[in-house]
């Protein structure tokens, strides 16, 4: 199957330093990329969705000013916590579906960010 | 808005045992597609099962099979012969054609040898 890589896999930033993060479609053009927020214990939360090329599309309540997200190619898109805080802590997973037709949704490995 | 409903936090089975995890969900969407994923401790999610909501047959995957009760709104998993290695968290999820996936709170299973 398709294979979607994050990186960096973990992360540890001292609090108000900005964090980028990026997830790359290896063998397939992801026309969107969705970003997910997972805190312990808990669901994953879709935050963005992003169309190559295009502004990301939110959800309520995440601040589009601090997660700033960027689908510049069809093979990569970075997600940037600003002014990290301890509370960004979670773990981001990057999600991936190509064009053509294809409906397929792959999934990152995930990146653990901790802000001291 | 499509919402997605895991009833059971925590699930334990014995190994070579059948367990059925339950999963409801809401939508006025008559195509959309529904999906069960697991999640190990590496927290890499990994495709269980898909089911497309115009197929009436219930998806299989080996020792994975679905009860897709579309009327119902319900799609429950079901493990047979449950092995130390499905032990993970398990989530529901709903997709709308083209559109983001929305997962339910997941359930947490344990497999006891």
């Amino acid at each position: 199957g398709a294979v979607v890589s994050q990186h960096p896999s973990w992360v540890i930033c001292k609090s108000g330093t900005s964090v980028k993060i990026e997830c790359r479609s290896l063998d397939f053009q992801a026309t969107t990329m969705f970003w997910y927020r997972q805190f312990p214990k808990q669901s994953l939360m879709l935050m963005a969705t992003s169309n190559e090329g295009s502004k990301a599309t939110y959800e309520q309540g995440v601040e589009k000013d601090k997660f700033l997200i960027n689908h510049a190619s069809l093979t990569l898109s970075t997600l940037t916590v600003t002014s990290a805080h301890p509370e960004d802590s979670s773990f981001y997973i990057c999600s991936a579906r190509g064009g053509g037709g294809t409906d397929t949704q792959y999934f990152g490995p995930g990146t653990r960010l901790t802000v001291l | 808005a499509q919402t997605v409903t895991q009833s059971q936090p925590e699930m334990s089975v014995q190994e070579a045992e059948t367990v059925t995890l339950s999963c409801t969900y809401d939508t006025s969407e008559s195509d959309y597609y529904l999906f069960w994923y697991k999640q190990p401790p590496s927290r890499q999610m990994i495709l269980v099962i898909r089911q497309e909501a115009y197929k009436q047959q219930n998806a299989t995957e080996n020792r994975f099979s679905v009860n897709f009760q579309k009327a119902a709104k319900s799609f429950s998993l079901k493990i047979s012969d449950s092995q130390l290695g499905d032990a993970a968290m398990y989530f529901c999820a709903y997709r709308r054609v083209l559109s983001d996936m929305r997962f339910g709170a997941g359930t947490r299973l344990t497999v006891k040898p």
